[in-house]
Order: C-alpha cells, then structure tokens, then sequence
C-alpha cells in the first residue's frame, strides 16, 4: 500500500535559519511527488513537484528513490514561510494524492 | 489554472440531518475529487465525481453517506448524510487542471462543517 510518512508536526525555526521538512513514502512503482502549503486563511495550493526541479520561494526538494524520501528544504527560512505543509503522492490515477499527516512550520524574528 | 469556489464556507449542523456542499469550477473539468480533512489529521480523498456516470468511492466511503452529484463539467455536489459529531471536518472540492503542460490539483477553500 502506498503511504506518505511526514515524521514532524511542528518545526520551529529562527528567520534566517535553514529549514528542512522531511518526507518519506512507500511506493512500489513511479511515483510522483509533491509538496503543497497552506498559509494562515488561504487555501491549499501547490508549492512544487519533483519532476520540476524547480525552486519555488527558495523550497528545494529532491526525489531520493534509493531513501524513498522527498525532503523539502529551504536554506534561510523567513518569516512569510510559516504556513501548514503537506507532501503528497501520486501513484497512477489522475488527480488522486495521498498526503502525509503534515508539518506545521513557524518561523520567529 | 483553476479556480474553485465552495457553498457553505462553514456550517454548524445537527446530529442526524443531511447536508449538501457545492462546489463550482470556473472552467470545464472531467473529474473532480471530494476530500476530507478531520481535525488534526491529513487530507483523504473520499470520492471521485465523473461527469455522467456515478462517483468512484475510495476505501471507508459509501455512496450512501457521502451522496455526490455532478450534473456538468464545472459543478458537483458532496452531501453529508445522517451526521454524526464524527462528520465534523474540513470537506475540499479539487479539480485537476492544466498548467502549462503538465497538470495541477486545486483545490477549493474547503467547508467547515461542525456537528453537534
């Protein structure tokens, strides 16, 4: 069964602080992997995916087969980063994800 | 891209009576995805809604609990029936469309609903 495991609820880090949240699925095909982020009174929205290898607001993340992981990553956290980010895959349906539990992020001054 | 729109934001609702979220896309979609969020907890896709043909259920979710219309291609309906107190969530309509050439999920602003 495929899973997406975010180990973290709460990570708290200081502005200008690296960031890094983790994520960890269980797939047995090709899976696709995103990263999506919710500010405060917003909706859900996508943050990236990792066929992009794109950075979006300073947020990397790299696809790991060998570790399964798809961590997210962002070398000076600031303070608009604070937000509810969850990590999701697609496995072989349109438009179905399975996300993870999520990790709450708060960045202090 | 996609924009979604939800009826009811929110809604405070009785044990045992039935209620029906809207949802309405601003473009012509094939499929639309109704999720759960519980409080505390990650999202869970309950149904996909085709246009012209019965939703899909996923595994715990039954056509009649979770009732779903979709009359056209920009509009679906989710209802809520009999709730319970374990009902209360967040309940997201989502849509997949294009960007550029690949595709997105959107999602909608969610309804609240709280059963008492």
């Amino acid at each position: 069964a495929q899973r997406v495991t975010q180990p973290e609820k709460l990570l708290s880090v200081f502005k200008g602080a690296p960031v890094e949240l983790k994520c960890n699925y269980s797939y047995s095909g090709s899976p696709e992997l995103f990263w999506y982020v919710q500010y405060s009174r917003q909706r859900l929205q996508l943050l990236l995916r990792h066929i992009s290898r794109e950075s979006i607001k300073g947020f990397t993340a790299d696809l790991n087969k060998g570790e399964t992981s798809f961590h997210l990553k962002k070398p000076f956290a600031q303070e608009e980063d604070s937000a509810m980010y969850y990590c999701a895959l697609r496995s072989d349906s349109w438009g179905k994800l399975q996300f993870g539990a999520g990790t709450q992020v708060v960045v202090t001054p | 891209s996609a924009v979604i729109s939800q009826k009811p934001s929110r809604d405070i609702c009785q044990r045992g009576t039935s209620l029906t979220i809207q949802c309405q896309v601003d473009s012509q979609v094939t499929m639309m995805f109704w999720y759960r969020q519980q409080p505390g907890q990650s999202l869970t896709l309950i149904a996909t809604a085709n246009q012209g043909s019965e939703a899909t259920y996923e595994s715990g979710f039954v056509i009649d609990k979770f009732p779903i219309s979709r009359p056209n291609l920009t509009f679906s309906t989710l209802t809520v029936s009999n709730m319970s107190p374990e009902d209360s969530s967040i309940y997201l309509c989502s849509v997949e469309a294009a960007t550029g050439d690949t595709g997105e999920l959107f999602f909608g602003e969610g309804s609240r609903l709280t059963v008492l």
